[in-house]
């Protein structure tokens, strides 16, 4: 099945600062790519996603990109606020609508 | 839109007792529901991929019997930890995908966390 790796497992980075999140994947099948973000105690949100047939996708501060070649892809936070700090957690899918595999998180502390 | 809930939002019980959790797709239907369990500081665990009309879909591990999983409509599947133990206590979370949605992305409940005494 599906293996994805994440790193690092803690950043930290001044406000202001960005911050990149990489993840690897195993299956050259896997076609979908969410990102989400998790507070303590919280559910995970959806933050961005990407398909495999694209290679760069932004919304605001927020950015992912993503080399099939190479089978990873990564998390770009720009301009990062204290708001941010949280867990992040990506993941890859293979088909439409199926089951996700989680990378093992990243936890984020943006120091004021 | 893709609002998912889950009920209770914590539960306490005895352990050899039997807890239901409860996960509901408020504003639209889903087929597939999806159910992880996270412990503290860890990454979600897929337990099972739980299927309306149809027998939930296992992971390699998760014991079957010992956790009922129940798909009875479009917008309910149910969790039933059967016989609980402390070691089952952790923070149990659903989730669902929108087929009318333009993603595939999975929209998470709030999550159950449950404490086996």
């Amino acid at each position: 099945g599906e293996n994805v790796e994440q790193h690092p497992s803690t950043l930290s980075v001044q406000e202001g600062d960005s911050a990149v999140i990489k993840c690897t994947y195993s299956d050259s099948a896997s076609n979908y790519f969410p990102w989400y973000k998790q507070e303590l105690g919280k559910r995970p949100q959806l933050i961005i996603d990407i398909r495999s047939n694209v290679g760069e996708k932004k919304d605001q501060r927020i950015a992912v990109t993503l080399n099939k070649t190479a089978k990873h892809f990564s998390l770009h936070i720009t301009e990062t606020q204290p708001e941010d700090s949280a867990v992040y957690f990506c993941a890859a899918s293979i088909g439409n609508f199926n089951k996700f595999y989680f990378g093992s998180g990243t936890k984020l502390n943006v120091k004021p | 839109g893709a609002v998912v809930s889950q009920h209770p939002s914590w539960v306490i019980c005895k352990s050899g007792t039997s807890v239901k959790i409860e996960c509901r797709s408020l504003d639209f239907q889903a087929t597939t529901m999806f159910w992880y369990r996270q412990f503290p500081k860890q990454s979600l665990m897929l337990m099972a991929t739980s299927n309306e009309g149809s027998k939930a879909t296992y992971e390699q591990g998760v014991e079957k019997d010992k956790f009922l999983i129940n798909h009875a409509s479009l917008t309910l599947s149910t969790l039933t930890v059967t016989s609980a133990h402390p070691e089952d206590s952790s923070f149990y979370i659903c989730s669902a995908s929108n087929p009318q949605g333009l993603t595939d992305t999975q929209y998470f409940g709030p999550g159950t966390r449950l404490t086996v005494l």
